[in-house]
């Protein structure tokens, strides 16, 4: 099972708005409402920002927010501040055999 | 506060064998269901293994069947991952999560232990 496909790198100024997509296939994102995002500073424990594609876990900003259409899932970062440096992984749930596949991982620079 | 604090890593050589161990403290353990994901150095995060609330129910990746085995002590609020005949590319910080209420989603995490494969 092949890693859901992110773009290397994002980056904007502060207060932009940045979309990093996760794209998987018909058999992971594509069939399943189980797409969840974690911001991860390297070093410490990753944390859960986007759960069941579009919702927000208790104390997320509500900057945060995510979306799907078909086999691909998007976050999107408004109003970016420096703290939301980072690298963001997606993942998704992908059948009893395979069970979950995460992204290759996004890192997101603030300029 | 919710707390995954896991333990264990460390130098082995390709081969041998070692036990990482998840503490879990601030929640009912009895009450969720955990999973270990293992990052390799500069790569992206891997799902490793699944355990559900009572052991009944586990499911490992295909790159570690049949070499790591994952268990829970509920007496000890405690998540392990015994490793053996482990290989270079098993060379990861591995992290235990808790799988949230909601499923299918990982809530809560540790901060990881690093496990090197090297002669």
């Amino acid at each position: 099972q092949s890693a859901l496909t992110q773009p290397a790198s994002v980056s904007g100024s502060p207060g932009q708005s940045i979309t990093i997509s996760c794209t998987g296939t018909s058999s992971d994102v594509g069939s399943y409402n189980l797409v969840s995002w974690y911001q991860h500073h390297p070093g410490k424990a990753p944390k859960l920002m986007i759960y069941e594609v579009t919702k927000r876990p208790s104390g997320v900003s509500i900057r945060f927010s995510g979306s799907k259409s078909g086999n691909t899932a998007s976050l999107t970062i408004s109003g970016l501040q420096a703290e939301d440096e980072a690298d963001y992984y997606c993942c998704s749930f992908a059948g009893s055999n395979i069970h979950y596949v995460f992204g290759s991982g996004t890192k997101v620079t603030v300029l | 506060e919710v707390q995954l604090v896991e333990s264990g890593g460390g130098l082995v050589q390709p081969g041998g064998s070692l036990r990482l161990s998840c503490a879990a403290s601030g929640f009912i353990f009895n009450s969720y269901k955990f999973h270990w994901v293992r990052q390799a150095p500069g790569k992206g995060l891997e799902w490793v293994s699944y355990i559900d609330f009572s052991g009944a129910e586990i499911y490992y990746a295909d790159s570690v069947k049949g070499r790591f085995t994952i268990s829970r002590d509920s007496a000890k609020n405690s998540l392990y991952l015994q490793m053996n005949s482990l290989r270079a590319e098993d060379t990861a910080v591995y992290f235990c999560a808790r799988e949230s209420a909601n499923y299918y989603d990982f809530d809560y995490w540790g901060q990881g232990t690093l496990v090197t494969v090297s002669s």
